[in-house]
């Protein structure tokens, strides 16, 4: 069965500095990937997806992740952080019907 | 455009009450439904889902159970909530894609 791994619980960047959230996942095949944040009390949003071709994907909110194969990983990056960016990250994976989230990474942004 | 309506908002619910939480979504057609309950600390745990009207697949055994009755309507159902039922629920919608998240829905059972 398929299955996100997201080894960091929390994590804490000041403003301006750069931000890496880990993802790995575990599936046969070439899997569909995502990643969602979410805010305090509310549903979660889509930053960005991966399907197939380039293996670094540009999301919204200038986020960018890169499919690494080799690695089964699917790091999510952003080269400076702004302290709206504090919220909760969830990496997913998708498999037939099925969409199958890691257990999230809090990020809080320092002053 | 498509949007995705999931109420009510907060909740507080007796130990076995009933429960009933309804997801509807607009713009789309046959769309994959879900529901998602998340807990503190554990992620999204994926409680149903549907390819079509009448079609649920159950991911976690448990008291609650799911219903489509309508295209794009799902309906999360309990007859006797327990503590444990308590959590943020989330309906989501997609096609074969990503999925689309209402805001939730924060149960309390006292």
């Amino acid at each position: 069965a398929q299955s996100v791994t997201q080894p960091d619980i929390h994590i804490t960047v000041s403003e301006g500095a750069s931000l890496e959230l880990r993802c790995n996942y575990s599936y046969g095949a070439t899997p569909y990937l995502f990643w969602y944040v979410q805010s305090p009390g509310q549903g979660l949003q889509l930053l960005l997806k991966y399907f197939s071709g380039d293996t670094l994907v540009q999301g919204i909110k200038g986020f960018e992740a890169e499919f690494k194969r080799s690695q089964s990983s699917f790091n999510l990056r952003k080269p400076s952080v702004h302290w709206s960016d504090a919220a909760e990250y969830f990496c997913a994976v998708r498999t037939a019907s099925k969409l199958t989230f890691g257990t999230g990474t809090r990020l809080q942004v320092t002053l | 455009s498509q949007t995705i309506h999931q109420w009510p908002a907060t909740l507080v619910q007796p130990v076995g009450s009933p429960l009933s939480l309804e997801c509807t979504v607009e713009g789309t057609s046959n769309p994959n439904l879900y529901w998602y309950r998340q807990a503190a600390g554990r992620g999204l745990q994926l409680l149903f889902y549907s390819v079509g009207i009448g079609q649920i697949s159950s991911e976690v055994p448990q008291n609650l159970s799911a219903s489509r009755p309508q295209d794009r309507q799902f309906i999360l159902s309990s007859k006797k909530l327990l503590l444990s039922d308590s959590g943020f629920y989330l309906c989501a919608w997609g096609k074969n894609t990503e999925a689309f998240f209402g805001q939730g829905t924060r149960l309390t059972v006292v």
